[in-house]
């Protein structure tokens, strides 16, 4: 099946440091990666939408300059949270729509970013 | 704008009972509709989905959901709890067609299963 393999699974930085994440469709093309975010005994929310080779969407109330996406390969999508904050500290996670053998979505296993 | 319901943030069954979370959904075009499930500190493992086909869902691990047009409703079912299900538990919705295509989640359900 369709799988994401996300890493790292667990990050600590310090506070104003970068951290990247990244995203690699494994046994498909990813046109389509998603990246949402989920805070302690939530839901997952939706930070953005990247398509590959082209600018990010979004969400209202997501900072782009805070929240780098990158999706230069049908492969790979990265995240970057620049400047990290305590309050970015939450679990990450992505998922790519899959088109063969059916609609749906494959996730990647998140991120959990602690920023102290 | 389409949406999600979860009905009980926390529900409580004995191991070997009957599972049953509840999942309403609002959307003005016809929906796809996903039960997914996560482990502490994990990504989401998808259960089952309607995709307009049969309304009565199989998954995996005997869960099962029927689509249900007329209640808006979709709720996901296992006639027998175990242990190992002690999880949270997400309905999401996705709009065929949709220009983003993404899901949109529910609040989740968190199952407990007594010994």
């Amino acid at each position: 099946g369709a799988v994401v393999s996300q890493h790292p699974s667990r990050v600590i930085c310090k506070s104003g440091t970068s951290v990247k994440i990244e995203c690699r469709s494994l046994d498909f093309q990813a046109t389509t990666m998603f990246w949402y975010r989920q805070f302690p005994k939530q839901s997952l929310m939706l930070m953005a939408t990247s398509n590959e080779g082209s600018k990010a969407t979004y969400e209202q109330g997501v900072e782009k300059d805070k929240f780098l996406i990158n999706h230069a390969s049908l492969t790979l999508s990265t995240l970057t949270v620049t400047s990290a904050h305590p309050e970015d500290s939450s679990f990450y996670i992505c998922s790519a729509r899959v088109s063969g053998g059916g609609y749906g979505y494959t996730f990647g296993s998140g991120t959990r970013l602690t920023v102290v | 704008a389409q949406s999600v319901t979860q009905l009980g943030s926390h529900v409580s069954v004995s191991e070997g009972a009957l599972v049953l979370l509840r999942c309403n959904y609002s959307s003005s075009v016809p929906p796809y509709l996903f039960w997914y499930v996560q482990y502490p500190n994990q990504g989401l493992q998808l259960l089952l989905k309607y995709t307009s086909a049969a309304t009565l869902v199989k998954g995996i691990n005997g869960f099962e959901a029927e689509f249900k047009k007329s209640e808006t409703s979709f709720h996901l079912t296992k006639p027998s709890a175990h242990m190992s299900d002690a999880a949270e538990y997400f309905c999401a919705v996705s709009s065929i067609g949709g220009s983003q295509g993404n899901l949109i989640f529910g609040k989740g359900t968190k199952l407990s299963v007594k010994p």
